[in-house]
């Protein structure tokens, strides 16, 4: 079964640390996107990419990078990770810009 | 004002009752709705779609009202099982032209047995 999958599952990590999370999907989906989320704002668009070596930014990309190679996989990194980026990190892909998207099970990152 | 906006709740209601939730969205321009569940710490499952003729599965019943941009999700006979947060997503264009999911921050939902 298609699936999409989440690296690691918790990490914690020390403020200026560069910190990769890893997203793989293999729904064969062109769109992939990452999300943040934290207590009393729901569901936060970080980056997101349409295809192969096509990124975009999100409205909280401040700090974040991705890169898209192929298109199963779209890492996130943290340049130096700050204790504000502290949250639960969300990956899904969707088949087309306006249908339904699916979700990761999520990294819990703790930036102490 | 938040392009989508939820009653957070809780919602605490006995099994079997029937609950309703609104939902409220301010891009015109949106195309296409949807509702997720969420439960703790876990991440986001799609619920249904929403389509502007309404849809309906199982105990579900979603529905879109364009004129007054709101969707509503309508749970009858409620199991323990459906205490979960529930949120709605609103997908339309924005201004630079490209599509963009916006999340409501949830309704929770509460079925006491």
């Amino acid at each position: 079964d298609a699936e999409i999958t989440q690296s690691p599952r918790h990490k914690i990590t020390e403020t200026g640390r560069q910190v990769t999370l890893a997203c793989h999907q293999t729904w064969n989906h062109n769109n992939m996107f990452w999300y943040r989320q934290d207590l009393g704002h729901g569901l936060r668009l970080i980056h997101y990419s349409y295809g192969v070596h096509d990124t975009n930014k999100g409205e909280v990309s401040d700090g974040y990078s991705v890169s898209r190679s192929n298109t199963e996989d779209l890492p996130l990194t943290l340049e130096s990770a700050a204790s504000s980026q502290t949250s639960v990190y969300f990956c899904a892909s969707s088949g087309s810009a306006t249908g339904e998207q699916y979700f990761g099970p999520g990294t819990r990152l703790t930036v102490t | 004002r938040k392009e989508v906006e939820q009653d957070p709740g809780p919602f605490n209601v006995p099994e079997g009752a029937t609950v309703a939730f609104n939902c409220t969205y301010s891009n015109s321009a949106s195309q296409s709705f949807f509702w997720y569940r969420q439960d703790c710490r876990k991440e986001p499952k799609l619920l249904m779609s929403v389509y502007s003729s309404g849809n309906e599965d199982g105990r579900f019943t979603a529905q879109l009202n364009r004129a007054s941009q709101y969707i509503s999700l309508l749970i009858r006979d409620s199991k323990l099982s459906d205490s979960a947060t529930y949120l709605c997503v609103v997908n339309g264009r924005n201004r630079s032209g490209t599509y963009k999911y916006i999340f409501g921050t949830g309704t929770r939902l509460k079925v006491l047995a």
